[in-house]
């Protein structure tokens, strides 16, 4: 059974601060990884989607590794802004259509 | 805007009723899943709806029944037989269910049962 694990549970940094966050897996035959963005009381939003195939995918800020041997992906976070607190959660698809997430890494960025 | 709309954004229901969730979708999106989320925990997946008419089973549908009579509509009961309704519950749509078609999701219904 695939399990998602997400590192660490809780992060606190100053404005400016370059951040990563972890996500492994145990299961790494995995289609994709997809990580998301939940702000408080909300809905989740994608971010990135890395392919099986793909090492990393870049979006603005953001950056999402993928290293399917060792079931570990990170997302790298530059210039960290006030407005990217939220809670990141990160999710595989193994098989089927199935996601299985992780708990999350709640992020509190500080002016 | 296309987008996923549930309703309501709040729903309070005393224990032994059953209650159901809307989740509507204009983006023409064929597949559709239904998420619970616990808090400090992950989601998990209840239901999932790959086209009209047709829905399987996710991890914990126990105590929980689906339809799926339109594309654009993928209602959610949470009937009397689950133990632990008290949640939230957030509702997904991809294009289809294929391997790498991205998650859109609604914003959630948090459900207090008492």
């Amino acid at each position: 059974k695939q399990e998602v694990t997400q590192i660490p549970a809780a992060l606190s940094v100053p404005e400016g601060e370059n951040l990563v966050l972890n996500c492994s897996f145990t299961d790494s035959a995995i289609y994709n990884l997809q990580w998301f963005r939940q702000d408080p009381g909300k809905g989740l939003t994608s971010l990135l989607l890395i392919q099986s195939s793909q090492r990393e995918q870049t979006s603005g800020r953001l950056n999402a590794s993928l290293d399917k041997s060792s079931g570990r992906s990170t997302l790298y976070i530059a210039a960290s802004q006030p407005g990217d607190s939220a809670t990141y959660l990160c999710a595989v698809k193994a098989s089927g259509s199935r996601l299985t997430f992780g708990e999350g890494t709640q992020l509190t960025v500080n002016p | 805007d296309g987008g996923i709309t549930q309703s309501p954004k709040y729903l309070f229901r005393k224990e032994g009723q059953n209650v159901t969730l809307s989740c509507e979708q204009n983006l023409n999106h064929d597949a559709m899943y239904w998420y619970r989320q616990d808090p400090g925990q992950g989601l998990r997946l209840i239901y999932y709806s790959q086209i009209v008419n047709d829905f399987q089973k996710g991890d914990i549908a126990e105590g929980y029944s689906v339809s799926r009579e339109k594309k654009e509509s993928f209602p959610l009961t949470v009937t009397s037989a689950q133990k632990n309704p008290t949640a939230f519950y957030l509702c997904a749509s991809s294009i289809k269910t294929g391997l790498n078609s991205p998650l859109h999701f609604g914003n959630g219904t948090r459900l207090t049962v008492t």
